[in-house]
């Protein structure tokens, strides 16, 4: 069964330091990973995938991901942390298997303070 | 392009009534997903549709159901509402199976 883990509740990280959310997954075949932000008042909005290919995919607003599939992680970065990056992140997974279901992450709530 | 739009945005309704939520995915997109979005349990997958057919469901009890229409729009319902159905419903498309999900803003439903 699909799973994932997100095992940080909370991120504090100061304003032009990198930072880091974690994210590991569990899935029958190859994964389909994705991070999504949602930030107050406003929808889920996508930031990256990998799906096949280079193990370090660049996103949106700055963001990168490595996919490590020994250790099964996909974890989010960023070099320098803005405070508008203060939001929820989502990681999600989904199997190439035919499963057509994606499984989300409970999120992780990043501070960043100036 | 239109992004995917949900109505309603908020619904009250009370303990055992039923309730029909709309999602218009974006143009061209044929996946349509459904979950639940609680505080306490994160976002919760409740099924996706491609097509008019359902390709999975989650779990839920059967008082959650959906449906495709033709122009790939989609439509869930849940029947006699329980205090705990109270959540954001969101609706997401996408392209295909390798594709991100386009989240709508979401319906807010609270039962009392």
């Amino acid at each position: 069964a699909q799973s994932v883990a997100q095992p940080e509740d909370q991120v504090n990280v100061a304003e032009g330091n990198p930072l880091t959310v974690k994210c590991t997954y569990s899935v029958s075949g190859n994964p389909y990973l994705f991070w999504y932000v949602q930030y107050p008042n406003r929808g889920l909005q996508f930031l990256l995938k990998y799906i096949t290919g280079d193990n370090l995919v660049k996103g949106s607003y700055g963001f990168e991901a490595e996919f490590n599939k020994s250790q099964t992680s996909f974890h989010l970065k960023k070099p320098s942390a803005l405070v508008s990056d203060s939001a929820l992140y989502f990681c999600a997974v989904r199997d190439n298997t035919g499963g057509f279901k994606t499984i989300f992450g409970a999120g992780t709530r990043l501070f960043v303070k100036a | 392009k239109a992004g995917v739009t949900q109505t309603p945005r908020y619904l009250i309704k009370t303990r055992g009534q039923q309730v029909t939520l709309s999602c218009s995915p974006i143009s061209g997109h044929r996946s349509v997903s459904w979950y639940q979005q609680t505080p306490g349990q994160g976002l919760q997958f409740l099924f996706e549709y491609f097509s008019e057919t359902q390709r999975n469901k989650g779990n839920f009890p059967g008082r959650f159901s959906g449906r495709q229409f033709s122009n790939s729009r989609s439509e869930m319902n849940v029947s006699t509402l329980e205090l705990g159905d109270s959540a954001l419903y969101l609706c997401a498309s996408s392209l295909a199976t390798v594709n991100e999900q386009f989240f709508g803003p979401g319906t807010r439903l609270t039962v009392l």
